[in-house]
C-alpha cells in the first residue's frame, strides 16, 4: 500500500494568493482528518470527515479555509486568500473506521511557506 | 473536554541511556492510548497503543503501560540509540467523537 498521499511536499506562494492542498486516503479508509502543525500550537485539528461527510469543522480557522471530500479517495484543503500566518506544515491523515481502537496513518506533509 | 498533558522538551540523553516521557491524560469513558513519533521531515507514526486498563504496548524497545488510577501512559526505552532522535507525541480517542487528541510533542535528542 502507498500511505496516505499528499501533494505537494512544499509550496511557496504570495500573501492572497489561493492554496490548495490535496490528499489521497489510503484505500479503504473511512475516516479522514487535516490537521495543521506549528512550532507555536503544536498539532491541532482543522477537519474530520466520516464516509467523505464533514463532521467536525469547529477547528477551521475562519472563512478563509475550506476543505472538500467528493469522494473516498481525494480531499482538498483551500486557503484564499493566504497570509503569512497560514505558514505551517498540513497533515492528511486517514483511519480505517470511526473505532477509538483505530490508529492513524498519516502522510508526509505539505510545508506551505506564504510570504 | 479530552486532553493530553505530556512533558515539555527537549530531553537530552547520551547513547545507552534510559528514557521516560511522562503523559497524563483527562477523558470521559474509557479511551484508547496511543505514542506516536515523528522522525523529521515525515509525518506521525504509530509507535505503540494500549486499548484498556493495564494494558502495555511495545515496541522497537519502547513500552507504556495504561494506568487508569493515576490517568497516566508514560513512554519508557532501557536504552535510547542516535537513531530514537525524533518527536514523540502521546494521544487519545474516546468514544462520543472519535476524534483523536494529542498532546504538544515532546523533542529527543540522543547524543553518541
Amino acid at each position: 500500500d502507498a500511505g496516505v498521499i499528499q501533494s505537494p511536499r512544499h509550496e511557496v506562494t504570495e500573501m492572497g494568493q489561493e492554496v490548495t492542498l490535496r490528499c489521497k486516503p489510503i484505500s479503504g479508509h473511512n475516516s479522514l482528518f487535516w490537521y495543521r502543525q506549528t512550532m507555536m500550537r503544536g498539532l491541532e485539528l482543522l477537519i474530520y470527515f466520516n464516509n467523505n461527510v464533514p463532521i467536525d469543522d469547529s477547528g477551521m480557522p475562519e472563512d478563509r479555509f475550506s476543505a472538500k471530500m467528493p469522494n473516498a479517495s481525494f480531499s482538498t484543503l483551500k486557503i484564499q486568500p493566504s497570509e503569512p500566518r497560514d505558514s505551517a506544515v498540513y497533515f492528511c491523515a486517514s483511519s480505517p473506521l470511526q473505532g477509538v481502537d483505530e490508529k492513524l496513518f498519516f502522510g508526509s506533509g505539505t510545508q506551505l511557506s506564504v510570504l | 473536554g479530552d486532553s493530553v498533558t505530556q512533558m515539555e522538551g527537549p530531553v537530552t540523553l547520551s547513547e545507552e541511556a534510559f528514557l521516560t516521557i511522562n503523559c497524563t491524560y483527562t477523558a470521559t469513558g474509557y479511551p484508547s492510548l496511543f505514542w506516536y513519533v515523528q522522525y523529521p521531515g515525515e509525518g506521525l507514526q504509530l509507535l505503540l497503543k494500549a486499548t484498556k486498563a493495564d494494558d502495555k504496548g511495545s515496541n522497537k524497545g519502547f513500552e507504556a503501560t495504561y494506568r487508569k488510577e493515576t490517568t497516566s501512559f508514560h513512554l519508557e526505552k532501557g536504552s535510547v540509540q542516535v537513531s530514537d532522535s525524533a518527536v514523540y507525541f502521546c494521544a487519545l480517542r474516546a468514544g462520543g467523537s472519535y476524534i483523536p487528541t494529542f498532546g504538544r510533542g515532546t523533542s529527543l535528542i540522543v547524543h553518541p
